[in-house]
């Protein structure tokens, strides 16, 4: 089974763009959670997806928006860059929503605003 | 306010060497906690899953406890091999937030 596919794997942008990332869960699985990746503040939870809702949402600006798609696949769009949102940026998938399973991450897009 | 806490930052070991990882957590009432791997620029790879009911997982030469009363993980690595250095991270939910993380251990398995 395929895992949980991100693209694209890295990006730079400017600062004032705006940048779409885009996340394909493993097959089966309707839950997608993206996260922010730091040096300075770690591993930062952005947002939550379920059937195409947004379940929850972390403390990050509204230039920070996502969606679900139908198939389960997930975007991610971050307008009027700033340098500060230069980080990785992961989405991890699981079968269902919530917190009683196993969360399955992909291996990032790479993000440098200048 | 959970707050996740992992020690050492950063960790040297010869090779064959066995090793504890500690995750410390504020908040005792969890319903599970998560053991990961990161490889430099990479994503995470799940290593183990401990349900609130259970004390101890394992997995090759891999095993995770957890204590919720004093708040305490442990991921104790038997047999260090080279290839398995690499960061680890612990994470586990809180409210809405499917998973919190702690800033990791960075493992070093020296031949």
């Amino acid at each position: 089974k395929a895992g949980v596919t991100q693209t694209p794997r890295y990006l730079i942008k400017t600062r004032g763009q705006q940048v779409t990332l885009s996340c394909s869960p493993i097959s089966g699985h309707r839950s997608v959670s993206w996260y922010q990746q730091t040096p300075g503040q770690g591993l930062q939870f952005l947002f939550e997806y379920f059937s195409e809702t947004q379940r929850n949402k972390g403390n990050f600006p509204g230039r920070f928006s996502g969606r679900q798609f139908s198939n389960s696949r997930s975007e991610m769009n971050v307008s009027t860059l700033e340098l500060g949102d230069s980080a990785l940026y992961l989405c991890a998938s699981s079968l269902l929503a919530g917190f009683q399973e196993t969360q399955y991450f992909g291996p990032g897009t790479r993000l440098l605003v200048l | 306010k959970q707050e996740v806490t992992q020690i050492p930052a950063a960790l040297s070991v010869p090779e064959g060497e066995n090793l504890v990882l500690n995750c410390s957590f504020t908040d005792s009432a969890i319903y599970n906690l998560q053991w990961f791997r990161q490889d430099p620029g990479k994503g995470l790879t799940s290593l183990l899953l401990i349900q609130s009911s259970q004390r101890e997982q394992t997995s090759g030469r891999l095993n995770a406890s957890l204590d919720k009363s004093s708040g305490r993980s442990t991921l104790y690595i038997a047999a260090s091999q080279p290839g398995d250095s690499a960061t680890y991270l612990c994470a586990l939910p809180l409210g809405n937030t499917p998973l919190v993380f702690g800033k990791g251990t960075r493992l070093s398995v020296i031949a």
